[in-house]
């Protein structure tokens, strides 16, 4: 049972471009949240989406955006890349919404941006 | 709003000693509780949850977390370390009953020494 995927496995972009990550889900989850971790930080919460619908999102500006597809798997988009983006992008899932459910992390994206 | 706080940002303790890493919370309803582990260079792994069953939780690897409502603490124990233990720790609430946003703490690095 394949568990969360994530590609790449690392990337690095130039200022002010725009940057495309990709996740699929464990097998059977059709939830899927975008988790920003900066080095020597916890992670961010960006957004989460469920239903092909963003549902909740966090205090991330309009540059992150993102997309859910009818298999369940996502992408996150970055525009106009800022140095400050440069981090860690977990992808997590799991069976629903409710915040007592678990929650599966991938490997990651490590973004440099310079 | 729910928040998490980590009392240590670094613990170190010997091999085969007890592992303390502490955990306070606040969240204006009764929230879900988590410990995940992050290991260099890999994804964030689930060791334990609370939600609103017993107190005491037990997880993989021999950990154990008590959820204690009067001191909003959520500490997590081992009662003897391991090398392999050594790991970036994080005490994760989740924000409402209905949805799966995750706050994190901004971790703890257990070092054990032979």
């Amino acid at each position: 049972d394949a568990g969360v995927t994530q590609s790449p496995t690392h990337l690095i972009k130039t200022r002010g471009q725009q940057v495309t990550l990709r996740c699929s889900p464990k097998s059977g989850h059709d939830t899927v949240s975008w988790y920003q971790q900066a080095l020597g930080q916890g992670p961010q919460f960006i957004f989460q989406y469920y239903e092909e619908e963003e549902r909740q999102r966090g205090n991330f500006p309009d540059r992150f955006s993102g997309h859910q597809f009818p298999n369940y798997s996502s992408e996150l988009n970055v525009n106009a890349l800022l140095l400050g983006d440069s981090a860690l992008y977990l992808c997590a899932s799991s069976l629903g919404l409710a915040g007592s459910y678990e929650q599966y992390f991938g490997p990651g994206t490590r973004l440099t941006v310079t | 709003a729910q928040s998490v706080t980590q009392l240590d940002s670094h613990v170190s303790v010997s091999e085969g000693t007890p592992v303390l890493l502490r955990c306070n919370y606040s969240s204006s309803y009764s929230p879900s509780l988590f410990w995940y582990v992050q290991h260099p260079n890999k994804g964030l792994q689930l060791l334990l949850k609370y939600t609103s069953a017993a107190t005491l939780v037990k997880g993989i690897n021999g950990f154990e977390a008590e959820f204690k409502k009067s001191e909003t603490s959520f500490h997590l124990t081992k009662p003897s370390a391991h090398m392999s233990d050594a790991a970036e720790y994080f005490c994760v609430v989740s924000t409402t009953s209905n949805t799966g946003k995750l706050i994190f703490g901004q971790g703890t690095t257990l070092q054990v020494k032979p």
